[in-house]
């Protein structure tokens, strides 16, 4: 069936310096590549997303780069402040609201000051 | 997803009880999903709906059970048949323009 590997499941980097989280996944057809951020007791909440049309987005100190061939994205977080401590999560999809969107195992970011 | 409502918050119940979380939403969006996360644990998916009076098993159906009568609700039942109930339970909705998922507050569960 339908997998994301997600990787680390745990990290750990000063403030200021740059985080990054790989993922692949299985779906060749997965055109749709969210990222959530869930702090704890929380929902999860999009941070940024990618479509299969695009190598890379930035919003701010955020990026998303995607290579459909190797059939992986990554999630940079530059700059990194205190608030960026929590559990992230990336997911694909097809671009369809009844699609299933699968979700990776999570990692948990801490930031060191 | 200030549009979607889980109660309540926090829900305990005695083991061999069937237990309803509702959940609600006031977004318009068509499709509907139910999620159990356990701690430190990612995403799994147990029901989803896609339109009223439709919907599929995800990855861990078993032990649960959904309706979809209206557009606004989707609320899931915990049924005595699920062996480790006790868990943090997440609605989800997604649009039909830009695909994004939204998640409610969600309700943890204790079952002792």
């Amino acid at each position: 069936g339908e997998n994301v590997e997600q990787h680390p499941s745990t990290l750990s980097v000063q403030e200021g310096d740059s985080a990054v989280i790989k993922c692949t996944y299985s779906d060749s057809a997965s055109n749709y590549f969210p990222w959530y951020k869930q702090e704890l007791g929380k929902r999860p909440q999009l941070i940024i997303d990618i479509r299969s049309n695009v190598g890379e987005k930035k919003d701010q100190r955020i990026a998303v780069t995607l290579n459909k061939t190797a059939k992986h994205f990554s999630l940079h977080i530059t700059e990194t402040q205190p608030e960026d401590s929590a559990v992230y999560f990336c997911a694909a999809s097809r671009y369809s609201s009844a699609s299933k969107i699968i979700f990776g195992s999570g990692t948990r970011l801490s930031i060191r000051p | 997803d200030g549009g979607i409502t889980q109660s309540p918050k926090y829900l305990f119940r005695k083991e061999g009880q069937n237990v309803t979380l509702s959940c609600e939403q006031n977004l318009n969006h068509d499709a509907m999903y139910w999620y159990r996360q356990d701690p430190g644990q990612g995403l799994r998916l147990i029901y989803y709906s896609q339109i009223v009076n439709d919907f599929q098993k995800g990855d861990i159906a078993e032990g649960y059970s959904v309706s979809r009568e209206k557009k606004e609700s989707f609320p899931l039942t915990v049924t005595s048949a699920q062996k480790n109930p006790t868990a943090f339970y997440l609605c989800a909705t997604r649009t039909g323009g830009t695909y994004e998922q939204y998640f409610g507050p969600g309700t943890r569960l204790t079952v002792t």
